[in-house]
């Protein structure tokens, strides 16, 4: 079946540096991709929608300066935590979904993120 | 209003019993439904989908309520094996939509 690479799994970082996670679609075109952030026992929370070549959307109350979306190609899009605070501590988790395909969202492995 | 409403729990049952979950939706244009499980730490998984006509798969049953937008899931004869959080997921219009996530419902089977 579809799979999402996501890595790092894990990063700790010092406060003010930049992170930046990768998921990759491994056997298949993920013309669009979600990211998430969910913090402890919180619901997963939509950050941003990226389609490949196009600009992404972002939620209401996220900063698209801080949190950098690439979707250059079908099997990569990148999300950048620029100038990570504590506050941006959280599991990241990308999903991609394929052109045509039914409610079919593969989800990558999630990256926590830890700033200190 | 949040979109998607769970009880978040916890549940600690023991092996065997039967436990039931249950969700509500705010909008009424949703018209895709799931339950993921998600282990912790790791990424949700989908569990079943959900549809009016209610829906079974082995000891799972789902139901769904669309004049009280309301999803529940049925777990009969419970596992170890299946304690995780069960988070209610709803889609609105197109297949092409986003999806909206509960904050999850903790289970925990016990020996």
């Amino acid at each position: 079946g579809a799979v999402v690479s996501q890595h790092p799994s894990r990063v700790i970082c010092k406060s003010g540096t930049s992170v930046k996670i990768e998921c990759r679609s491994l056997d298949f075109q993920a013309t669009t991709m979600f990211w998430y952030r969910q913090f402890p026992k919180q619901s997963l929370m939509l950050m941003a929608t990226s389609n490949e070549g196009s600009k992404a959307t972002y939620e209401q109350g996220v900063e698209k300066d801080k949190f950098l979306i690439n979707h250059a190609s079908l099997t990569l899009s990148t999300l950048t935590v620029t100038s990570a605070h504590p506050e941006d501590s959280s599991f990241y988790i990308c999903s991609a979904r394929a052109q045509g395909a039914d409610y079919g969202y593969t989800f990558g492995s999630g990256t926590r993120l830890t700033v200190v | 209003r949040k979109e998607v409403e769970q009880d978040p729990g916890p549940f600690n049952v023991p092996e065997g019993a039967t436990v039931a979950f249950n969700c509500t939706y705010s909008n009424s244009a949703s018209q895709s439904f799931f339950w993921y499980r998600q282990d912790c730490r790791k990424e949700p998984k989908l569990l079943m989908s959900v549809y009016s006509s209610g829906n079974e798969d082995g000891r799972f049953t789902a139901q769904l309520n669309r004049a009280s937008q309301y999803i529940s899931l049925l777990i009969r004869d419970s596992k170890l094996s299946d304690s995780a959080t069960y988070l209610c997921v709803v889609r609105r219009g197109s297949t092409l939509g986003r999806l909206y996530f509960g904050r999850g419902t903790q289970l925990t089977v016990w020996p």
